[in-house]
């Protein structure tokens, strides 16, 4: 059972946006504007999308997006792509003696 | 460019140790942390911990205190995790990324990773 917790599936068609929600409490994702998004491909390394709620690294696409409301962080990807299909999972800093604690990770497919 | 180059795989028997080395190059690598990540076949990611490349400060996942032991070498930019006493869950890919700064959450660059089985 992961920490926060993530839809196991989402879905869209080309062009369309999505949201994937990462749930946590006021221990981690509502505590911290330290909340960090990464995409995986299957047998591939994890790759920054998002950091500090809302932040994209250089080089990531604006296509995605990070908010945060409460204990709730959500990664938005909109004109979506076959190249987004992918694993998703949320990360957050928590206050418990882990520090850092992922989402169950969400599987985006591309229809 | 900026890469982090790990071990190769490796194959252990329950009780024994694995310690999987972490190569960086193409920026300063006394500026930013390390931290190490696994994944279980088929599963999530799961944090294991952090180490300042600058002092060697390390912070550890409770559920392994006693059992990893983070390390760094300046000399040769050169990260490693060291884990003792194995257990066949302990069978994962071990990844080590560069931490910004600022946020120990936040991790940027990935090794390939290193695939670590235990079995008898």
């Amino acid at each position: 059972q992961s920490a926060l917790t993530q839809p196991a599936s989402v879905s869209g068609s080309p062009g369309q946006s999505i949201t994937i929600s990462c749930t946590g409490t006021s221990s981690d994702v509502g505590g911290y504007n330290y909340v960090s998004w990464y995409q995986q491909h299957p047998g591939k390394a994890p790759k920054l999308m998002i950091y500090e709620v809302s932040n994209r690294p250089s080089g990531v696409s604006n296509r995605f997006s990070g908010s945060k409301s409460g204990n709730t962080a959500s990664l938005t990807i909109s004109g979506l792509q076959a190249e987004d299909e992918a694993d998703y999972y949320c990360s957050s800093y928590t206050s418990s003696s882990t520090h850092v604690v992922f989402g169950g990770g969400t599987k985006l497919t591309v229809l | 460019q900026v890469q982090l180059v790990q071990s190769g795989a490796e194959v252990k028997k329950p009780g024994a140790s694995v310690k999987v080395s972490c190569k960086a190059s193409g920026y300063t690598f006394t500026s930013y942390g390390i931290s190490w990540v696994r994944q279980a076949p088929g599963q999530g990611l799961e944090w294991m911990g952090w180490i300042s490349a600058y002092n060697g400060n390390t912070n550890y996942a409770q559920k392994l205190q006693g059992r990893v032991t983070m390390t760094t070498d300046t000399s040769t930019s050169t990260a490693y995790m060291e884990l003792r006493s194995l257990r066949s869950d302990d069978t994962a890919v071990y990844y080590c990324a560069r931490t910004l700064p600022i946020d120990l959450n936040a991790f940027d660059i990935w090794g390939q990773g290193t695939m670590v089985t235990v079995s008898s």
